[in-house]
């Protein structure tokens, strides 16, 4: 019962580098979300998915891009790292209907460092 | 504006209550979520509230006013294993999650 798996989940980038962090669901969710959590601050949103093939900007979506070309996945990219992205990053995956969409599904985290 | 407020860290003894609040403006509400997060971890969904009222779950409970922006999320009979954060959201009329920087709560033997 893998759930929602993201990789890596550790990494360390010098500025400038560039990566990409990848979210896997089997519970066969519509929605997909890419968060950042840093010390002191809620949860925000960098962009997520209603469906396969769409993606959209959240709250913070400067410095990085998605893909979601298959429903299962959803790829976070970082073209050109900066010390302020480091953080914790959360992939997320829910139902598409209504309410239930705030119950979410959470991957363990990819913690990066931005050097 | 959109905004959540709880308090940063609470203290609590074994086996007591403790109550955690939050409170919330946002546009559009539809409905108010609490997440529990152990360090390290990933959040897990705890409850959901968009009406008035008490919801029972458990050892847990959680309380939604609308008209005061307010909610609070009741642990009765507190075991180690609550120490935790947890995280209040509201959801606006978009169906998005703002969510709160999250309360630290430790568990005193």
């Amino acid at each position: 019962n893998a759930g929602v798996t993201q990789t890596p989940k550790f990494r360390v980038l010098k500025t400038g580098q560039s990566m990409t962090l990848l979210c896997a669901q089997d519970m066969n969710h519509e929605y997909m979300y890419w968060y950042r959590q840093d010390p002191g601050m809620g949860l925000r949103l960098i962009h997520y998915s209603v469906g396969e093939g769409t993606t959209a900007k959240g709250e913070v979506p400067d410095g990085y891009n998605v893909s979601r070309l298959k429903k299962q996945n959803f790829l976070l990219g970082l073209e050109s790292a900066a010390p302020s992205q480091t953080s914790v990053y959360f992939c997320a995956s829910s139902y598409s209907s209504g309410e239930v969409t705030g119950e979410l599904f959470f991957g363990e985290g990819s913690r990066l460092t931005v050097l | 504006g959109q905004n959540i407020d709880q308090p940063t860290e609470m203290t609590a003894t074994e086996g007591a209550i403790v109550q955690i609040n939050c409170t919330y403006q946002t546009s559009g509400f539809n409905g108010l979520f609490w997440y529990q997060q152990h360090a390290g971890e990933a959040p897990t969904f705890l409850s959901y509230n968009v009406l008035d009222g008490l919801e029972e779950k458990g050892r847990f409970s959680s309380f939604l006013s609308r008209s005061k922006g307010y909610s609070y999320l009741l642990l009765k009979e507190l075991q180690m294993k609550d120490s935790a954060s947890y995280l209040c959201a509201s959801m606006d009329s978009n169906y998005q999650l703002i969510w709160g920087a999250g309360t630290k709560l430790i568990i005193k033997p």
